[in-house]
Parts: C-alpha cells; sequence; structure tokens
C-alpha cells in the first residue's frame, strides 16, 4: 500500500496563476482533508470531505476549492495564487469502514506540497 | 483558532534523558492525540487517549489526560537522537469527531 500521495512535490507559482494539487489515497477511508502548515502556525484545516461526493469548509477556506469525485482522490484547487498562500499543504484520509477499527478518528497524512507564491 | 496549545514550544535534551511535552485545549473533547512529525515530512501519528481514560502507554510513550485541567503531556523516556522531531497534540471535538483541531507543536531536540 502506498498510503497517502500527494503530487506535486514541489511548486513555485506567479501571483494570479493558478493551481490544482491531487492527493490520493489506497486505504478506501471515507474521510479526506487538506491542511496548510505555515512556521509557527501548526496546521490548520481547509477543506475536508466525508465522502465521495462531498466537501465541507475547514477553517481557513478562503481562496481553495476542492473536489472529491473519487474517493481515493481529493483535489485542491487555487484559482488565482497569492503570496498569502505559499505554504506547505498536507493532505489526510481517515476512517474505514470496512476495516472495523474501534478508533476512527486516526488521520494518514501524505508528505505534503511546497508551495511558493511569488 | 487553534483547539490545542503545547509547551514548551521548544525542548532541548541529552540522549538517555526523558522528554515531557503538554498540551492544554479549550473546549470539550472526544479524544486526544499526538502526532510526531520529522522535519520536512507528514505528520505521523502516535498515539490516542480518549476523554475517560487517564493514561495510555505505548512502548517508551506515556500520555496522560486530564479533562478538569483540559490538558494532556506526552512523555518519552529514554530519549534517542531519532526521536528529534516535532510533536502536536491535536483533538477531536464532542459533536465534531471527523474534524481534528491541531496545536502549534513542540520541537524536541534529542542531543547524541
Amino acid at each position: 500500500n502506498a498510503g497517502v500521495t500527494q503530487t506535486p512535490k514541489f511548486r513555485v507559482l506567479k501571483t494570479g496563476q493558478s493551481m490544482t494539487l491531487l492527493c490520493a489515497q489506497d486505504m478506501n477511508h471515507e474521510y479526506m482533508y487538506w491542511y496548510r502548515q505555515d512556521p509557527g502556525m501548526g496546521l490548520r484545516l481547509i477543506h475536508y470531505s466525508v465522502g465521495e461526493g462531498t466537501t465541507a469548509k475547514g477553517e481557513v477556506p478562503d481562496g481553495y476549492n476542492v473536489s472529491r469525485l473519487k474517493k481515493q482522490n481529493f483535489l485542491l484547487g487555487l484559482e488565482s495564487a497569492a503570496p498569502s498562500q505559499t505554504s506547505v499543504y498536507f493532505c489526510a484520509s481517515s476512517y474505514s469502514r470496512l476495516a472495523g477499527l474501534v478508533s476512527t478518528d486516526t488521520q494518514y497524512f501524505g508528505p505534503g506540497t511546497r508551495l511558493t507564491v511569488l | 483558532s487553534q483547539q490545542g496549545e503545547e509547551d514548551p514550544q521548544a525542548l532541548s535534551i541529552q540522549e538517555g534523558e526523558n522528554a515531557t511535552m503538554n498540551c492544554s485545549y479549550k473546549t470539550s473533547i472526544n479524544n486526544l492525540q499526538w502526532y510526531r512529525q520529522n522535519s520536512g515530512r507528514g505528520l505521523v501519528h502516535l498515539i490516542l487517549i480518549r476523554s475517560n481514560e487517564r493514561e495510555k502507554h505505548s512502548g517508551r510513550l506515556r500520555v496522560t489526560l486530564d479533562t478538569s485541567k483540559k490538558s494532556s503531556s506526552l512523555l518519552i523516556t529514554a530519549s534517542r537522537a531519532a526521536d528529534t522531531a516535532s510533536y502536536f497534540c491535536a483533538s477531536t471535538t464532542q459533536g465534531g469527531s471527523e474534524k481534528l483541531v491541531f496545536g502549534k507543536g513542540t520541537k524536541l531536540t534529542v542531543n547524541p
């Protein structure tokens, strides 16, 4: 199992450009999440999804859009990048109904995407 | 807003010593978890403690939870250089178990 993978690993954008970050998981997890991590700020939730075709806003959703067309994929889009979106972005997933896990709250993280907006 | 706040922000110890990190949170929780992040990597789950538990062990890790004080502590015994990482507490609030709220983390350095 690859777990949670993210592409790309690094990206540099100019202000106003758009891009999509892709997250994929092979654990049949129902829930998926996008976080950003900034120095001294910990992780902040951008958007999340509790199932295919559903999305919800997190703590810092402005400037981002997401889609969950397939259960295994969760896409994060920046329509018009701004320097304030320079950050490290992490995807995570959790909760498999089929696994019979006692805990449904443990999240599994991808390796991150380092995004710089100039 | 951050639910958890770790203390201290940074901790430097010698190999073999114990490391204690604390986490305080604001609202009632379902459970509290601790994650570890090596430099440049994603977070890795270490241990989960439920609101009705007071202490939990996993290898060299010991976690305590005091719901009356809204605080938790993570103890790493007999630390190793490989334990050098940032450690985050995260909690699920009652009624919102699909979301984790993270603290800002404690950066632990274990010197060989």
